[in-house]
């Protein structure tokens, strides 16, 4: 399954409302569809899995939707330690398990 | 504390071997898929593969087979990424991370081993 993430960059300020989209190759079965956030020179962190469970201790400003091929990552009133890249990735079908190619939230 | 320790930045030359560490803690490390995720400099994240240290059962990306190795030791909560020829193109980061078990995502990441392969 191939994942296609947009915008690549999202320009914004803090306080604002990002909205980010997946879209897959084909259906995601049980919606499993995870979202990760990568600050710079940092491990990648989990937001999101089963496309709208926050992971534990992410706060509720990330919320994620969606099912099938369309899935969205929103973050509502961007904090400055929101700026970062964000990646989904899906897990519904065999491995291999692929990422999307990221998008760049920026002030 | 659950964590994923892993192994120190590595440079080594075109052609050699290596292999580097991810070692869990906090939880029972034989119960749980570890992951691992290749980050090229300036790139994105791609999965490489998953091993299940319980019984070593071990699923490789098809962009990967036959290029690395993964394995484990349940004994020291240890997970490995071997090569047996590097090349300049496999410099990069290399996470592991922990699948939770109920699903295949991944809750616990290490913070990385950077690989340097140069002449």
């Amino acid at each position: 399954i191939v994942l296609t993430q947009s915008p690549a960059t999202l320009s914004l300020s803090p306080g604002d409302r990002a909205t980010l989209s997946c879209r897959a190759s084909e259906s995601i079965t049980g919606r499993y569809l995870a979202w990760y956030q990568q600050s710079p020179g940092q491990a990648p962190r989990l937001l999101i899995y089963a496309a709208s469970n926050r992971a534990t201790g992410i706060p509720d400003r990330f919320s994620g939707s969606g099912s099938g091929t369309a899935f969205t990552l929103t973050i509502t009133r961007l904090a400055p330690e929101d700026f970062a890249v964000y990646y989904c990735q899906q897990y519904g079908s065999s491995p291999p398990w692929t990422f999307g190619q990221g998008t760049k939230v920026e002030i | 504390e659950v964590q994923l320790v892993q192994s120190g930045a590595e440079v080594k030359k075109p052609g050699d071997s290596l292999r580097i560490s991810c070692k869990g803690s906090g939880y029972t490390f034989s119960t749980y898929w570890i992951a691992w995720v290749r980050q090229m400099p300036g790139q994105g994240l791609e999965w490489m593969g998953i091993i299940y240290p319980g019984d070593s059962d071990t699923t490789y990306s098809p962009s990967f087979k036959g290029q690395v190795t993964i394995s484990a030791d349940e004994s020291t909560s240890t997970a490995y990424l071997q090569w047996s020829s590097l090349k300049a193109s496999d410099s990069a980061m290399y996470y592991c991370a922990r699948l939770p078990g109920y699903q295949y995502h991944m809750d616990v990441w290490g913070k990385g081993t950077t690989v340097t392969v140069s002449s």
